[in-house]
């Protein structure tokens, strides 16, 4: 099984200001990555497949990057709306598919 | 508009059972992969198990086989989480979701919370 690690565990940030979230696979994933956004209360949502694709309807603020092992999401300038948890999950080796702890990111 | 609506969560004893159900709209069901994803209080997300199209083949996590059963009526646009021998562990909001290859989770519904406790 794969294992997903995310840091850090909690980010504060400013808004208008850049985040930068890490997401690490504890074997090669290739590029079958994807980031995941929940607010409170609130189901998750696709925001990053293929590692670095945009799923419909986000935002160009978000990039993602990496392969193998080693990705980011970057969050280009804050918005109060992206203050969340941000989950990445692994679907090169599945099952199971696996999801890294969160990375919860909050208002500086 | 995409909808997935999940019913059936409640409040339940350790060994007993419970079913629950999502009802599809808005897209193609039967040509998407199913799945249900779980989140335990206040933790991460945990897939669950899932299901192809056509039902052909199902998939679950080490920690629910043997106990849940994932099933799917594309008639209906229906899926279905069988949940016996439920344990404490088991508790979580329980989210059904949709995906097109198999691979990410492009929809979610809102989540039905699972109770199990004496």
């Amino acid at each position: 099984e794969i294992v997903m690690t995310q840091s850090p565990a909690t980010l504060s940030v400013s808004p208008g200001e850049r985040a930068t979230l890490s997401c690490r696979a504890s074997q090669s994933v290739s590029s079958n990555l994807a980031w995941y956004q929940q607010k409170p209360g609130q189901a998750p949502r696709l925001l990053i497949y293929g590692a670095s694709t945009r799923a419909t309807g986000i935002p160009a603020r978000f990039s993602g990057s990496g392969s193998g092992t080693e990705f980011t999401l970057t969050i280009s300038s804050l918005q109060s709306e992206d203050f969340a948890v941000y989950y990445c999950q692994q679907y090169n080796n599945w099952p199971p598919y696996s999801f890294g702890q969160g990375t919860k990111l909050e208002i500086k | 508009e995409v909808q997935l609506v999940e019913s059936g969560g409640g409040l339940v004893q350790p060994g007993g059972s419970l079913r629950l159900s999502c009802a599809a709209s808005g897209f193609t069901f039967s040509s998407y992969w199913m799945s249900w994803v779980r989140q335990a209080p206040g933790k991460g997300l945990e897939w669950v198990a899932n299901i192809k199209q056509d039902g052909s083949e199902k998939y679950y996590v080490d920690s629910v086989k043997g106990r849940f059963t994932i099933s799917r009526d594309n008639a209906k646009n229906s899926l279905y989480l069988q949940m016996n021998s439920l344990r404490a562990e088991d508790t979580a909001v329980y989210y059904c979701a949709g995906s097109r290859r198999g691979a990410t989770f492009d929809y979610w519904g809102q989540g039905t919370l699972v109770t199990v406790s004496s």
